[in-house]
């Protein structure tokens, strides 16, 4: 069953970069033909987009971030990460790590979410 | 980019009810949308893609129906669980992405 794991910083103060990365375990990141992509969601809010890595590297941003949006990709470690720079209360948000096979998140493709709070 | 506006933003309801959320795409999507449904602390989870087509195991209840711009998410007759939020979702240009803001239904 594939699974998909946030972890990073809780907490990251204005101005700095924040950065989470997502493990994905029960199958290859680079196996399969899917795009891999962050979504975030600030609290009381909607659901937003940040951007999808293919697993040869290629990335897409959302083009309202994408001054401030790096994702990568390590195979080796079946991993993807975001980071997101020059952070403020707005990036205040549950970040969630996504499998996007067709540009649809199934039942399995979610990541639980991990909330990361930009504060002094 | 295609620009995703989701209609009403929120709804009170009884169970039983009839209830219909709209979505309307900045352009023509071809049928390319998801609809989603989360509920508190908890991630989406997907109830129809290509407008109309229902996820394994989501109740029949849900249906979707559409074209060109304009997308309708209906729940025939609503049911205590599915008091939530629902969310449209546009991937005809995958991989990039455009969320609707989102239909929070409530109990009446």
């Amino acid at each position: 069953q594939l699974q998909l794991q946030e972890s990073g910083p809780g907490l990251v103060k204005p101005s700095e970069t924040l950065s989470l990365t997502c493990t994905v375990s029960g199958g290859s990141i680079s196996s399969s033909s899917y795009y891999w992509g962050w979504i975030r969601q600030p609290p009381g809010k909607g659901l937003e987009w940040i951007g999808s890595i293919y697993y040869s590297g290629s990335t897409y941003y959302n083009p309202s971030l994408k001054s401030r949006v790096t994702i990568s990709v390590d195979t080796s470690k079946n991993q993807f990460s975001l980071k997101l720079s020059s952070v403020t209360a707005a990036d205040t948000a549950v970040y969630y790590c996504a499998r996007t096979p067709g540009g649809i998140v199934d039942s399995v493709g979610w990541g639980q979410g991990t909330l990361v709070t930009v504060s002094s | 980019d295609i620009q995703m506006t989701q209609s009403p933003s929120s709804l009170s309801a009884s169970v039983g009810d009839r209830v219909t959320i709209t979505c309307r795409a900045s352009q023509g999507i071809s049928n390319s949308l998801a609809w989603y449904q989360q509920k508190p602390g908890k991630a989406p989870k997907l109830l129809l893609y290509a407008a109309s087509r229902l996820e394994s195991g989501v109740p029949s209840r849900f249906s979707g129906s559409g074209s060109g711009t304009d997308y309708t998410l209906t729940i025939s007759s609503l049911q205590p669980e599915d008091f939530a939020t629902y969310y449209c979702q546009q991937y005809y240009s995958t991989p990039l992405l455009t969320f609707g803001g989102g239909t929070k239904v409530e109990i009446k």
